[in-house]
């Protein structure tokens, strides 16, 4: 079965230091998804990324980028010179291919604190 | 584009009433999710509809739960009668196809059982 850990709780950094997420993942599959979401303290899931699988290539968006190594199972979430509005909470999550490829299993998400 | 809608944002009831929760999905998703968030278990699928069917309720926790899509743009999810460990936050999503898409989700409603 499919398992999504994030094993930091909570973190907190000063604002622009950076600081990474970390996400572990388990499947049987050799065809998957891994995904990242933002939680803000409003409340809704806001979709970050979408990586396949078959794309280890790191990806960057302004200020931030995920770095997908199948070796140790990762894809971690690194924000560059944070800000006070990266402060969420961060959910990774993984689909699997075949009968049960619309279900996202999330991880128990990662508390990021950026202090001013 | 408007994103997924969801009604009330908050609720709170009294043990034994019944609650329902609404949605509007994306206009032209043809998937759509019911989650469920609370600090023990996370964030839980209850119910995947696609083009309107419901395809897996195997998340769903009790008979008391049960959800409908009577057209493409609303789905409902009832709870009858509600407990109070149904209190946690209702999420609908929806997504373009069901197979590894990211699903966009609404902003939640927080359910309090009294």
């Amino acid at each position: 079965a499919q398992k999504v850990t994030q094993a930091q709780t909570e973190i907190s950094v000063v604002e622009k230091e950076d600081v990474t997420l970390d996400c572990v993942y388990e499947t049987r599959d050799t065809t998957y998804y891994l995904f990242w979401y933002k939680q803000p303290p409003s409340g809704e899931l806001v979709f970050l990324i979408r990586r396949n699988s078959f794309d280890e290539q790191n990806e960057i968006s302004g200020r931030y980028s995920w770095n997908f190594q199948k070796s140790t199972s990762s894809f971690n979430f690194t924000i560059t010179a944070s800000q006070v509005v990266d402060s969420a909470v961060y959910f990774c999550a993984l689909s699997e291919s075949g009968a049960g490829s619309y279900q996202l299993t999330f991880g128990k998400g990662t508390k990021l604190s950026v202090i001013p | 584009d408007a994103g997924v809608i969801q009604s009330p944002r908050h609720e709170v009831t009294e043990m034994g009433q019944e609650v329902t929760l609404r949605c509007k999905p994306i206009s032209g998703h043809n998937s759509l999710f019911w989650y469920r968030q609370t600090m023990m278990r996370g964030l839980e699928l209850l119910i995947y509809f696609n083009n309107n069917v419901p395809i897996d309720d195997s998340g769903m926790p009790e008979d008391r739960f049960s959800a409908k899509m009577p057209n493409a743009s609303f789905s409902t999810l009832k709870i009858q009668p509600s407990e109070p460990r149904d209190s946690a936050v209702y999420f609908c999503a929806s997504s373009k196809w069901a197979l590894n898409t990211e699903a966009f989700f609404g902003q939640g409603t927080r359910l309090t059982v009294v």
